[in-house]
């Protein structure tokens, strides 16, 4: 079935540095994208989202970048902090009215 | 404003045992989410409340599990003879209402751990 998968299970970073987290989605019918960050022992946390309409979203040193002819989406992170290591999860609508798809996570570690 | 709060935070059961996991989602969001999420892994969908609509259960994984939500807020997810394969990070989330447009606003999960 069509799922979104993530290319890098794990990356690391030296603290200071930009980070870009990629994402790969199959379904073409997918039209809605967020971002999440899980920390150990807590829940999901909402970074951005991004609509279909848009290829580029910014926040406060995140932005998103969606690029619907090959399916694929971004995260990249400025000036990446020690407090950004975490588990990065994206996930998309895909053809539902309802429910979210979410990718299996990239590990980001950042070195002091 | 709270956010969504998930009791017990940590369970730990013997194999056979009931439990009950317990989720109050953010007042005023109308859809409520369950999920697994087992070690290392994404967010399995288990089932999904969206006011008094019936739910989709098409995520439930056996007929062990069961959920329900009363007066459309509180909701709880009931696992029955546990079994060790049970054993992982329970998540609820809520959104204002269910889109797959909305963001979903998840807790800190429950850890089950079925001995």
């Amino acid at each position: 079935g069509e799922s979104v998968g993530l290319h890098l299970p794990t990356l690391s970073v030296q603290e200071g540095d930009n980070s870009i987290i990629n994402c790969a989605y199959s379904n073409s019918a997918s039209d809605y994208f967020i971002w999440y960050k899980q920390e150990s022992g807590k829940g999901p946390q909402f970074i951005i989202d991004i609509r279909s309409n848009m290829d580029k979203r910014q926040g406060q040193r995140v932005t998103v970048l969606l690029n619907k002819t090959v399916k694929h989406l971004s995260l990249q992170i400025a000036a990446t902090q020690p407090g950004d290591s975490a588990v990065y999860f994206c996930a998309d609508s895909g053809g539902s009215n309802y429910k979210l798809t979410f990718g299996k996570g990239t590990l980001l570690t950042v070195n002091p | 404003g709270a956010g969504v709060s998930q009791s017990p935070s940590n369970k730990v059961t013997e194999k056979g045992k009931d439990v009950e996991l317990r989720c109050d989602p953010i007042s005023g969001h109308t859809a409520l989410y369950w999920y697994r999420q087992s070690l290392g892994q994404g967010l399995e969908f288990l089932i999904y409340f969206q006011g008094n609509s019936a739910p989709d259960k098409s995520g439930l994984p056996s007929d062990r599990f069961s959920a329900e939500r009363t007066g459309g807020s509180v909701s709880t997810l009931t696992i029955q003879r546990t079994q060790q394969e049970d054993s992982a990070v329970y998540l609820c989330a809520s959104s204002l209402v269910a889109s797959g447009r909305e963001t979903q606003y998840f807790g800190p999960g429950t850890r089950l751990l079925v001995l």
